[in-house]
């Protein structure tokens, strides 16, 4: 069965440091890569998300997102984050071979220090 | 512009008790999923469909049921209730080659 994975539960950082999160997903031929991001109490909103064609992916409040096809990855980074960052996000891979059907990650809790 | 509604937001079942969670979208969109997300988790596909007429499990479909009879709603059932089914359900959908969108949830607790 498809399946994706991120590498880190937790991750803690002050405001302006620079934010990469890891995930990796298992060979399932086309695939349909998104980050999410849930802000406390809230439902899940999509940062970026790739298709096709230029592997580096610019999205939504300065994140950005690398799908190295070789490493079946697609790391999500941004380069300074602030306080409102904090969030949990999560990966996710939706693999045509399977119905489209998008598999997530675990999700990586992020805490931004004032 | 509606997107993704989900009805309830919020429901305590009593062990043994059946419900229903309505979802609804306006997009047209063929493909609709449940998932539920627990804590550390992330999200797990609970049933999906990809028409009207068309369902079938995903990763954790025990205790559940769905129903397409339409292109707009997917409703999820819950038969009898237990307290492994406290979580938060979350419906999506989208369309061949699109994003996901995703309702805002609902929190059930079984007590």
């Amino acid at each position: 069965a498809q399946s994706v994975s991120q590498h880190n539960h937790h991750v803690i950082l002050s405001e302006a440091a620079s934010l990469e999160l890891g995930c990796n997903y298992s060979y399932g031929g086309t695939v349909n890569l998104f980050w999410y991001v849930q802000y406390p109490g809230q439902h899940l909103q999509l940062l970026l998300k790739y298709f096709s064609g230029d592997p580096l992916v610019k999205g939504i409040k300065g994140f950005e997102a690398e799908f190295i096809k070789s490493k079946f990855s697609f790391n999500l980074r941004k380069p300074s984050v602030q306080w409102s960052d904090t969030a949990e996000y999560f990966c996710a891979v939706s693999f045509k071979a399977a119905g489209n059907k998008l598999t997530f990650g675990g999700g990586t809790r992020v805490l931004v220090k004032p | 512009n509606a997107g993704v509604t989900q009805t309830p937001k919020f429901r305590i079942l009593k062990i043994g008790q059946s419900m229903t969670l309505q979802c609804t979208q306006d997009m047209n969109h063929n493909y609709m999923y449940w998932y539920r997300q627990d804590p550390g988790m992330g999200l797990k596909l609970i049933y999906y469909s990809v028409g009207a007429g068309i369902t079938d499990k995903g990763e954790v479909p025990n205790g559940y049921n769905v129903s397409r009879s339409t292109t707009e709603d997917f409703p999820l059932r819950l038969e009898l209730a237990a307290p492994s089914q406290t979580s938060v359900y979350f419906c999506a959908s989208t369309k061949e080659g699109g994003g996901y969108t995703f309702g805002s949830g609902t929190r059930l607790t079984v007590v």
